[in-house]
């Protein structure tokens, strides 16, 4: 079974430019993820999709990031305009729709550079 | 506001010998927690989680122990194995408090084994 992909593993933009990542999840998994982790710190949240609806977007920075999974298969997360403060590794999660343990199998992650 | 801290940046322990990684939280609400490894260049794996009626869970070579009372809960493994070397990633979640399933990650302590 393939695990969850993510696309492209690492961009390199300049500020003001755009980016759009995108997170294949495990096949027939309804929970996705996206989570960031900046320089050093800790992996934060950033919302969670339920099949195609936003179930949970409390941890989205701003009204420049926005994630959409067109009929709840594959999700993109696209920064409008990027700023400096964007970089980081994005990392997305799968789990399935009935999981009683809560584990989330992650995706390698998107690296992503502004300069 | 950082809601999990795992205060050991790093560690290091020597093959053969017991891994003690520790983790503390500060939200009450928290009923599940969870351990992740990562290697470089990777996404975090899922290790090992415990529910907050339990007090331990042991898989293998790795127990995980949570003290409710002290919000602290730590990851032994035993023995340590140099493929054991990587960073380590406490998390948790309100999923049954709140019902998101979204989770709160520490800022990981890396470990290393020496052979």
């Amino acid at each position: 079974e393939a695990g969850v992909t993510q696309f492209p593993s690492h961009s390199v933009i300049e500020k003001g430019q755009t980016v759009t990542l995108r997170c294949d999840p495990i096949s027939g998994h309804d929970n996705l993820y996206w989570y960031r982790r900046v320089m050093g710190k800790e992996i934060k949240f950033l919302l969670h999709f339920v099949k195609e609806s936003k179930q949970d977007e409390s941890g989205m920075p701003n009204n420049r990031f926005l994630a959409e999974r067109t009929g709840g298969t594959y999700s993109t997360l696209k920064v409008q305009p990027a700023e400096l403060e964007d970089s980081g590794v994005y990392f997305c999660a799968s789990s399935p729709g009935t999981s009683g343990a809560g584990e989330q199998y992650f995706g390698p992650g998107t690296r992503l550079t502004v300069t | 506001d950082q809601q999990v801290k795992q205060n050991s940046p790093s560690l290091s322990v020597q093959e053969g010998r017991i891994s003690i990684l520790n983790c503390d939280y500060t939200n009450s609400m928290f009923d599940y927690f969870l351990w992740y490894k990562k290697y470089p260049a990777e996404g975090p794996t899922f290790l090992i989680s415990i529910s907050s009626i339990k007090d331990k869970n042991e898989d293998g070579r790795f127990t995980v122990f949570l003290n409710k009372s002290a919000k602290h809960l730590s990851l032994h493994i035993v023995p340590s194995q140099p493929g054991d070397s990587a960073v380590y990633f406490c998390a948790a979640s309100a999923r049954v408090v709140t019902g998101a399933n979204n989770l709160f990650f520490g800022t990981g302590t890396r470990l290393t084994v020496i052979p």
